[in-house]
């Protein structure tokens, strides 16, 4: 059971916007810390995707964007591609676990 | 370039300890931070602990406390992750990452390319 909460799958065409959402509590997103979003491909490492809310790592498309908001944080990708299907993880830190937290994951497909 | 390279893939058995190793290379930084994560067969990831090889000072997750062990070798630029009273529940890729000190928490920057840790009798 992940202490953040996100969708165990979303899909879309290509070309298409999809939102993938991430559900906190006070202790953890509804505080000051900052949620950081990667993706991972099959049989390798997370790479960062999205950190400190909203910023891109130096070469990460700008199709990719973050938001935060109260307990919950997005994961926005503008004109979806195929090389896009991964799956996708939001992070942050909980005050009251004195840990780094994880999202279970989403899955993107393209349809 | 920032590479983390870690050892290879092991099989233990219950009971019995693991200590994988992750060689760094091409950190600027005086002070920084290895963190170490691991990742379950078809699940998400979890965060085991870290800690700054110049100042020793491991931090572990509440659950790992007394079975967990983290070291560095500053000669090798080398971190070493010990985990003990293995339970087939270890089964997992644990993967280290370096963090980016920037904002709060930081991020993780790099990434080793895991090792899988399997845990059978």
């Amino acid at each position: 059971q992940s202490v953040l909460t996100q969708p165990p799958s979303v899909s879309g065409a290509p070309g298409q916007r999809v939102t993938i959402s991430c559900t906190g509590t006070s202790s953890n997103i509804g505080t000051p810390y900052d949620v950081h979003w990667y993706r991972q491909f099959p049989g390798t490492a997370p790479k960062l995707l999205i950190y400190g809310n909203t910023n891109r790592p130096s070469g990460v498309p700008d199709r990719f964007s973050g938001s935060k908001s109260g307990t919950s944080a997005s994961l926005v990708i503008a004109g979806l591609q195929a090389e896009d299907e991964a799956d996708y993880y939001c992070q942050s830190y909980d005050s009251s676990l004195t840990a780094f937290v994880f999202g279970g994951g989403t899955k993107v497909t393209v349809l | 370039q920032v590479h983390l390279v870690q050892s290879g893939p092991e099989v233990k058995k219950p009971g019995s300890s693991v200590k994988v190793s992750c060689e760094t290379s091409g950190i600027i930084e005086t002070y920084y931070g290895i963190d170490w994560l691991r990742q379950a067969p078809g699940q998400g990831l979890e965060w085991l602990g870290g800690i700054s090889p110049n100042f020793g000072s491991p931090k572990y997750a509440q659950k790992f406390q007394g079975r967990l062990t983290f070291t560095a070798d500053e000669s090798t630029t080398t971190v070493y992750m010990e985990l003990t009273s293995l339970t087939y529940d270890d089964t997992a890729i644990y993967f280290c990452a370096k963090e980016w000190p920037t904002g709060s928490p930081f991020p993780f920057e790099y990434w080793g390319q895991g090792t899988l840790i399997t845990v059978s009798s």
